[in-house]
């Protein structure tokens, strides 16, 4: 069965660093999500993505945030400059459609830690 | 905006007794709702979702959740735990907006079996 996949597992950094994060999506899928869950809290949505541009981001993504679909098969989030409270799980998420009914197709998560 | 509460960060039940996970929602429009399961170590997975087609929404490991609109409620259920239903559990709706679906998520519910 076709799943999401991403890497690291895990990430450790210094502060002040860039970090790149990895996600394979399902291949036949269009639409593309980052989700982050900080420890003890909600998972909150991040990003969207479709057709190669953002479709919507929330507050969370400021400009230290980017999102690159490089190569047509990877998905990225890239994290310029860290910051102690970007420790959290991310998670990356993949549907055929952007539609609302749809279910999203999730990956194991990459836990980031931020020293 | 949309918004979802569950009701207990931490469930505790007794193997073979009946899971009861709440989840109450708030939705200007008619929502589509989701429960989504983590297993440690893994991604979320989807156990069932609501699209309005009917009320009482039947899942995979036995788990099904019932649709109340004058209760603004979306509870999961499942008459007989086991030990591996061991998990957290996540409540979901779905928006749509600027083209793109988002799901904007409740705290999550870790439950525990007891033996």
């Amino acid at each position: 069965e076709p799943e999401v996949t991403q890497t690291p597992s895990h990430q450790v950094t210094q502060m002040g660093q860039e970090v790149i994060l990895r996600c394979v999506p399902i291949s036949n899928h269009l639409y593309f999500y980052w989700y982050r869950q900080i420890l003890g809290q909600k998972v909150e949505f991040l990003v969207s993505f479709y057709n190669n541009e953002i479709s919507e981001k929330s507050e969370i993504f400021d400009d230290q945030f980017s999102v690159e679909r490089p190569d047509g098969s990877n998905f990225t989030l890239k994290i310029r400059s860290t910051k102690l409270e970007d420790s959290a799980m991310y998670f990356c998420a993949s549907s055929p459609s952007g539609l609302a009914i749809n279910e999203q197709f999730f990956g194991p998560g990459t836990r980031l830690t931020v020293l | 905006a949309q918004s979802v509460t569950q009701l207990g960060s931490h469930v505790s039940v007794s193997e073979g007794a009946l899971v009861l996970l709440r989840c109450n929602y708030s939705s200007s429009v008619p929502p589509y709702l989701f429960w989504y399961v983590q297993y440690p170590n893994q991604g979320l997975q989807l156990l069932l979702k609501y699209t309005s087609a009917a009320t009482l929404v039947k899942g995979i490991n036995g788990f099904e959740a019932e649709f109340k609109k004058s209760e603004t409620s979306f509870h999961l259920t499942k008459p007989s735990a086991h030990m591996s239903d061991a998990a957290e559990y996540f409540c979901a709706v779905s928006e749509w907006s600027e083209g793109a679906q988002k799901l904007v998520f409740g705290q999550g519910t870790r439950l525990t079996i007891n033996p």
